[in-house]
């Protein structure tokens, strides 16, 4: 079935500093969606890209989707301790009907 | 006040019994899912409803079952048959049952088994 690698798994860094997670899919993937879990909580969505090469900014976040759309990336700029958390990339099932979860990079952050 | 509701947050079974999550929406979305997520394996995929009285089988099926009477809940049976069934679930919606929708996620039950 459809399966997405997500890198790294963990994540820290000092307050200030730049992150960047990344996800990769062997075959073309439709679109992808990325999600952040708060500690005890569940996931929220952030964003969904579906053009080759789509670049998207929120804030600090900007997300891009590869140009062949079977990679994407999150990369946050100068992060903050409210940025905590598990980020989590998803893809679409073979059928269009569900979404396969990477396995998530969760990111602390040092003040 | 809109969303996702499952109860209870904390549950405590022994091992051997059958055990009931509740996920209830009021969103009015047509498609349902529970996922279960252990640490370090992200969220994986147990059973989904597209429109009521129908569902389909996820990933890790085996030694769950659920039923979807009303468009507005999705319970979730965790077996006797489930070898290791202490972990996080979460249930979720979408509108239209397109992957392409946003996926609104309930708080979550954890679930331990002693």
């Amino acid at each position: 079935g459809q399966q997405v690698m997500q890198i790294p798994q963990y994540q820290h860094v000092q307050e200030g500093e730049d992150f960047t997670t990344y996800c990769n899919s062997s075959t073309t993937l439709s679109n992808i969606q990325w999600y952040k879990q708060r500690p005890g909580g569940h996931p929220v969505f952030l964003i969904q890209l579906v053009k080759s090469g789509e670049v998207k900014k929120q804030k600090r976040l900007t997300f891009q989707f590869g140009e062949a759309k079977k990679n994407s990336s999150l990369h946050i700029t100068a992060t903050q301790t409210t940025d905590v958390g598990t980020y989590f990339c998803a893809v679409a099932n073979q059928a269009g009907t569900a979404l396969i979860f990477g396995k998530g990079t969760t990111l602390s952050v040092s003040s | 006040d809109g969303g996702i509701t499952q109860s209870p947050k904390y549950l405590f079974r022994k091992e051997g019994q059958n055990v009931t999550l509740s996920c209830e929406q009021n969103l009015n979305h047509d498609a349902m899912y529970w996922y279960r997520q252990d640490p370090g394996q992200g969220l994986r995929l147990i059973y989904y409803s597209q429109i009521v009285n129908d569902f389909q089988k996820g990933d890790i099926a085996e030694g769950y079952s659920v039923s979807r009477e009303k468009k507005e809940s999705f319970p979730l049976t965790v077996t006797s048959a489930q070898k290791n069934p202490t972990a996080f679930y979460l249930c979720a919606s979408i509108q239209t049952g397109r992957a392409t929708d946003t996926q609104y996620f309930g708080p979550g039950t954890r679930l331990t088994v002693l």
